[in-house]
């Protein structure tokens, strides 16, 4: 069975402070994505990240995929109190199902 | 572009009871997924529909839950009967290729 491990499973920081959240497998994924649900709301999509060792950057979210895509991790600089929500680490399969991390809720205090 | 489209937004009934879930997919979407969603997990898939095919349920209980997705664009899930613990936010999306889009989810109480 594949898991996908997320750390920590909550987060609580002060605004201005940097964080990483973690997502970690045994099991390598064709691609993985990384979704901000916020109460109440579907999860929403804020990046897929494809080949081994890949960066993205959305603004001040910093997304890494692990060279052996089989880990990821999202960094967040200077967290602002829009910031705060469930992210969710999701890994796909070959058929594009996805293999989801229970999640980091993150609360930024302003 | 509208966005996957759910209702009823919340729906409270008391176990044993039955109740239903509606999905409407962004248009063109062939991919149609219902996930369960319970308070501090991520979602857990119960179906995936390709058009109006079935291509995954391998953890809907089916004894209790039934989805269908006929002409391949909306969908209903099902329950009958009603237990405690599917008390949750059903969680439906869609997908043209890889990335998956959300409705809001329907949080359901059963009490």
């Amino acid at each position: 069975t594949q898991l996908l491990e997320q750390s920590p499973q909550f987060l609580s920081i002060q605004e201005g402070e940097n964080l990483t959240v973690y997502c970690n497998s045994s099991s390598v994924f064709s691609s993985l994505q990384w979704y901000r649900q916020e109460p109440g709301e579907g999860p929403v999509l804020l990046v897929t990240v494809v080949t081994g060792g890949e960066v993205k950057k959305l603004k001040r979210l910093t997304f890494q995929f692990g060279d052996a895509r089989k880990d990821s991790s999202l960094h967040i600089t200077a967290a602002q109190p829009g910031d705060t929500g469930l992210y969710l680490c999701a890994g796909a399969r070959s058929n594009y199902q996805l293999i989801w991390g229970a999640g980091t809720k993150l609360i930024i205090k302003p | 572009e509208a966005g996957v489209a759910q209702s009823p937004r919340y729906k409270i009934i008391e176990k044993r009871q039955s109740v239903a879930f509606w999905c409407n997919p962004i248009s063109g979407h062939a991919t149609l997924y219902w996930y369960q969603q319970i308070l501090g997990q991520g979602p857990k898939l119960l179906i995936q529909f390709q058009n109006n095919g079935v291509v995954d349920d391998s953890q809907l209980p089916k004894d209790r839950f039934s989805a269908e997705r006929l002409k391949g664009v909306d969908s209903t899930l099902k329950i009958q009967p009603a237990k405690l613990e599917d008390s949750a936010v059903y969680l439906c999306a869609s997908s043209f290729v890889r990335e998956q889009f959300f409705g809001p989810g329907t949080r359901l109480t059963v009490l």
